[in-house]
C-alpha cells in the first residue's frame, strides 16, 4: 500500500520569510515518481514538478525548490521569499511506475502568507 | 494548449436525484483520470481510461457511479440516487502517452447534494 504523509496541517509566514512544506511517503514499489502540486483557492490543482525515485537531485525553479531523499524517504517543498500569490494549499503525492497509474496524494498543507 | 475542462462548475441537486459530469481532456491526452476531493482531504482516484478503455476502478466507485468515455476524448461521470455523502469536488484529469506519469488537472465540478 501506498501512503504520502503531510504533517504541517497550516502553515503562515510573513511575506519576503522561506517556508518548507514536508512530504513523506511510504511505498513498496523500487520506482516510483513523486509530485507536488498547488491548489489555490480557485480549485483547481496546478502541476508544479515531477521526480522520478532514480534521480535524487535537488531541483530549484525560480523561487521554489525541492530536497528529495530516498533515505528518509522525503520529498520537502521550500519557497523562499515567499509573495501572497503563494497562499494556497500544496499537495505532495506518489505515483507507482509499475501497473498502477493513480496518485496517491497526502492530506495537503495549507500555506497562508500574511502581507 | 488549452487545459482540462470541466462542467458544470458547481451542481446542487436534492439527494436521489441522478447527476452527470462532462470533462474535456487536453487535447491528444490519451489517458484520463477521475478523483474525488472532499473539503479537507487530499483527491482520491476514482477511475482510469486509456482511450476509450475503462482500465481501473477504485473500491470508492460503488455501483451507482457509471463513468464513460465512449471516443476516446471527453467523458461522463454519473451519479445515481445521490446521497449527502457525495457532495465533494469532483476532478478530472488527462495525460499523455510520452509523459503518461504526469496528470494535469481540470478546475472540478463541485458537488452538492442537499
Amino acid at each position: 500500500a501506498q501512503k504520502v504523509t503531510q504533517a504541517q496541517t497550516e502553515i503562515s509566514v510573513v511575506e519576503k520569510e522561506d517556508v518548507t512544506l514536508d512530504c513523506v511517503y511510504e511505498t513498496r514499489d523500487t520506482t516510483y515518481y513523486l509530485f507536488w502540486y498547488k491548489q489555490p483557492p480557485s480549485g483547481e490543482l496546478v502541476f508544479l514538478i515531477r521526480r522520478n525515485s532514480f534521480d535524487e537531485q535537488n531541483e530549484i525553479s525560480g523561487r521554489y525548490s525541492w530536497n528529495f531523499q530516498k533515505s528518509t524517504s522525503s520529498f520537502n517543498f521550500t519557497i523562499t521569499a515567499s509573495q501572497v500569490v503563494d497562499s494556497a494549499v500544496y499537495f505532495c503525492a506518489l505515483r507507482s511506475n509499475f501497473g498502477n497509474e493513480k496518485l496517491t496524494f497526502g492530506t495537503g498543507t495549507r500555506l497562508t502568507i500574511i502581507p | 494548449d488549452t487545459g482540462v475542462s470541466q462542467d458544470p462548475r458547481h451542481k446542487i441537486t436534492k439527494r436521489g436525484q441522478n447527476v452527470t459530469f462532462r470533462c474535456d481532456p487536453i487535447s491528444e491526452h490519451n489517458r484520463l483520470y477521475w478523483y474525488r476531493q472532499t473539503l479537507g482531504q487530499g483527491p482520491e482516484f476514482l477511475t482510469y481510461f486509456q482511450n476509450e478503455a475503462q482500465l481501473e476502478k477504485s473500491r470508492l466507485l460503488s455501483d451507482r457511479f457509471s463513468a464513460e468515455r465512449p471516443k476516446g476524448s471527453f467523458s461522463t461521470l454519473e451519479i445515481q440516487r445521490t446521497e449527502q455523502g457525495d457532495s465533494a469536488m469532483y476532478l478530472c484529469a488527462s495525460s499523455p502517452t510520452y509523459r503518461a506519469d504526469t496528470q494535469y488537472f481540470g478546475p472540478g465540478t463541485r458537488l452538492t447534494v442537499l
